[in-house]
């Protein structure tokens, strides 16, 4: 069971906007920021998103993240074919003095 | 920047294995590094941290008092020893460099995997 919480599934049509959702505590995203990693079929995550929405270079600007208090979202606009893939949310947590996940949502492109 | 991983294989529970990172394009001294793991199938987990200079290590609940983190900044090069293993240990082991700029990892290995089998 992780600590951060994710819907295991998301799933929309090409050019749709999709949100995943990723839920935690005061002791993680309610004091740390949250990171986004996508990871397609058979490679390494990569990160997407750092610092709650800020985008590495080369991430295209379809997607986008926020954090509101203890919760965090992942916007993906214009959905395409090559953004299926598990996507996975994080954040530094102080009582546990280390790195927590969300246990990941697939998303499929219908 | 560039963390290959290396060491992994099948090994017999209650077994040892030493799992390696060598990095590179980077100042490897600086930074803060981690090992994440992911059973198959399943999602991500973090298993260690070690900072820049050795003074601060962390371990997940799940893998205390069996796995060691350790690094050599004149190797480039970050370890995670790997004692008492258990079948629910197998799993791919990635090694993740923390950003000196925010709270987080940003660059990942391709991993290595573990086996714990009989």
């Amino acid at each position: 069971q992780s600590v951060l919480t994710q819907p295991p599934s998301a799933s929309g049509t090409p050019g749709q906007r999709v949100t995943i959702s990723c839920s935690g505590s005061s002791s993680n995203i309610g004091s740390k920021s949250v990171n986004w990693y996508q990871q397609l079929p058979g490679t390494a995550p990569k990160l997407l998103i750092y610092s709650n929405n800020q985008r590495p270079s080369g991430v295209p600007d379809r997607f986008s993240g926020s954090k509101s208090g203890t919760s965090a979202s992942l916007a993906i606009s214009g959905l395409q074919s090559e953004d299926e893939a598990d996507y996975y949310c994080a954040a530094w947590d102080d009582s546990l003095n280390g790195v927590v996940f969300g246990g990941g949502t697939k998303l499929t492109v219908l | 920047v560039q963390l290959v991983e290396s060491g992994g294989g099948l090994v017999q529970p209650a077994g040892s294995l030493r799992l390696s990172c060598a990095a590179s394009g980077f100042t490897f001294s600086s930074y803060n590094m981690n090992w994440v793991r992911q059973a198959p199938g399943k999602g991500l987990e973090w298993v260690s941290h070690i900072s820049s200079g050795s003074s601060s290590i962390y371990y997940a609940d799940s893998v205390k008092g069996r796995f060691t983190i350790s690094r050599d900044n004149a190797k480039n090069s970050l370890y995670l020893q790997l004692n008492s293993l258990r079948a629910e240990d197998t799993a791919v082991y990635y090694c993740a460099r923390a950003s000196v700029t925010y709270s987080g990892v940003d660059y990942w290995g391709q991993g290595t995997l573990v086996t714990v089998s009989s």
